[in-house]
Formats: structure tokens, C-alpha cells, sequence
């Protein structure tokens, strides 16, 4: 399987930026197609999708959030941070099955 | 606007069985793979089952394989999990979630029901 991971926490202030990093234990592009995903998820809420391969931005997702990255290195950007963003954010491969989750990073005020 | 509800978890003792459904509108749910996804209390999330839009294939993680059945009714837009020889570790909050997958262009879940708790204890 491929692991996915996440450091635990992460402490940031609000109105800057956070950067939360996804790595890999083997990559998860295939050509030019980045085949990781991310997800955010509030205390007591399902999660929800953010960004689609990579660096695409879901549906009604502000344009604070970003995504980069290709291989097995991975990063979604918050810029800035607003207080409504804390949350447990997770990435997510589907380069082979078992698709697999990181163990989630939580955004945490400073 | 797309909704997904599941029900039907609860408490159960190791080794028996319990279904979960999850009704869905908002979208033609014929036309759209779907999965169950789980996560155990305060920790990640876990691909459990996924099946294809016509309920031809199926596909499971090892862990469930043989004692899960994921299915589904489009006539009735319905998602099905029949868990059975429940065990400890399969306690969990399990979510239906819509699948995109485009072959070769990524595989991931973009819509998610509130999710139901299933607790395997005796």
C-alpha cells in the first residue's frame, strides 16, 4: 500500500500563511497527472474535498487554498489563514488501490 | 443540490451483522461509482468498499474483504454496506461518498453523507 504521510499538528496565526505538506512512499504521478487529493474536516463534520489532482480547486472552495506539488512531495497552502480554516486537513492518493489516506495534519491557532 | 444520508449503524455485539444504507439525490446516481469510507474514533480516514456506477464491480480493502458487501439499487438511488462476522476494530463512523473517477485522471471522493457510527462491542 502506499503510505501517506502528515505531520500531526501545525500552529499558525491568523492572516498567515500555512502550508501543510503530504509526502509519499512512491510516487503518485503518472506522466504529467499529480494523482493526490485533499480534504478538509472540521470537528464534528464529514470531510470535504478542497483540491483534486494536485492543484486543482474543488467546487465552491475559496481561492485562499492552493495545491502543489508532483512525485511523491505534495503541499496545500492556506493564504491567508481565517479563523473559519481550522480544521484537520488530510491528503489522499489515487495512483493505485488501496486508496489511502495521510493521518491528517491539524491547523492549530498560535 | 447533491445529498447523501446514511443510517442504519449502531451498537452491535463481535460477529454480527449490520446494513448500512445511504440514500442519495441531487445527481443521477446511476451514473456515478460510490464508497464507503470509515474513520475509527480520533483517527484518519480509511477507503472501506467502492462499486462501479452499474453495480458490476466491486472492490474492497483486505481488511473487509469476505465479510463486507457493498451493493447498490439505482431504481431506488440507494448505497448499501452488509457487514458481517463484525469485529472490534471495525468500529468507526463509516461515510457514503460519491466517487470521480476518470481512468487514469484520479480517483477521489467529492461528495460525503454525515456519516453513521457503527460500535463493535460486547
Amino acid at each position: 500500500d502506499i503510505v501517506l504521510t502528515q505531520s500531526p499538528v501545525l500552529a499558525v496565526s491568523l492572516g498567515q500563511r500555512a502550508t501543510i505538506s503530504c509526502r509519499a512512499s512512491q510516487s503518485v504521478s503518472i506522466s504529467s497527472i499529480n494523482l493526490m487529493h485533499w480534504y478538509q474536516q472540521k470537528p464534528g463534520q464529514q470531510p470535504k474535498l478542497l483540491i483534486y489532482r494536485a492543484s486543482n480547486l474543488a467546487s465552491g472552495i475559496p481561492a485562499r487554498f492552493s495545491g502543489s506539488g508532483s512525485g511523491t512531495d505534495f503541499t496545500l497552502t492556506i493564504d491567508p489563514v481565517q479563523a473559519d480554516d481550522i480544521a484537520a486537513y488530510y491528503c489522499q492518493q489515487s495512483r493505485e488501490s488501496p486508496w489511502t489516506f495521510g493521518g491528517g495534519t491539524k491547523l492549530e491557532l498560535k | 443540490e447533491v445529498q447523501l444520508v446514511e443510517s442504519g449503524g449502531g451498537l452491535v455485539q463481535p460477529g454480527r451483522s449490520l446494513k448500512l444504507s445511504c440514500a442519495a439525490s441531487g445527481f443521477t446516481f446511476s451514473n456515478y461509482y460510490m464508497a464507503w469510507v470509515r474513520q475509527a474514533p480520533t483517527k484518519g480516514l480509511e477507503w472501506v468498499a467502492s462499486i462501479t456506477n452499474s453495480g458490476g464491480s466491486t472492490y474492497y480493502r483486505d481488511s473487509v474483504k469476505g465479510r463486507f458487501t457493498i451493493s447498490r439499487d439505482n431504481a431506488k438511488s440507494t448505497l448499501y454496506l452488509q457487514m458481517d462476522s463484525l469485529r472490534s476494530e471495525d468500529t468507526a463512523t463509516y461515510y457514503c461518498t460519491r466517487v470521480v473517477y476518470y481512468s487514469g485522471d484520479g480517483y477521489y471522493f467529492d461528495y460525503w453523507g454525515q456519516g453513521v457510527m457503527v460500535t463493535v462491542s460486547s
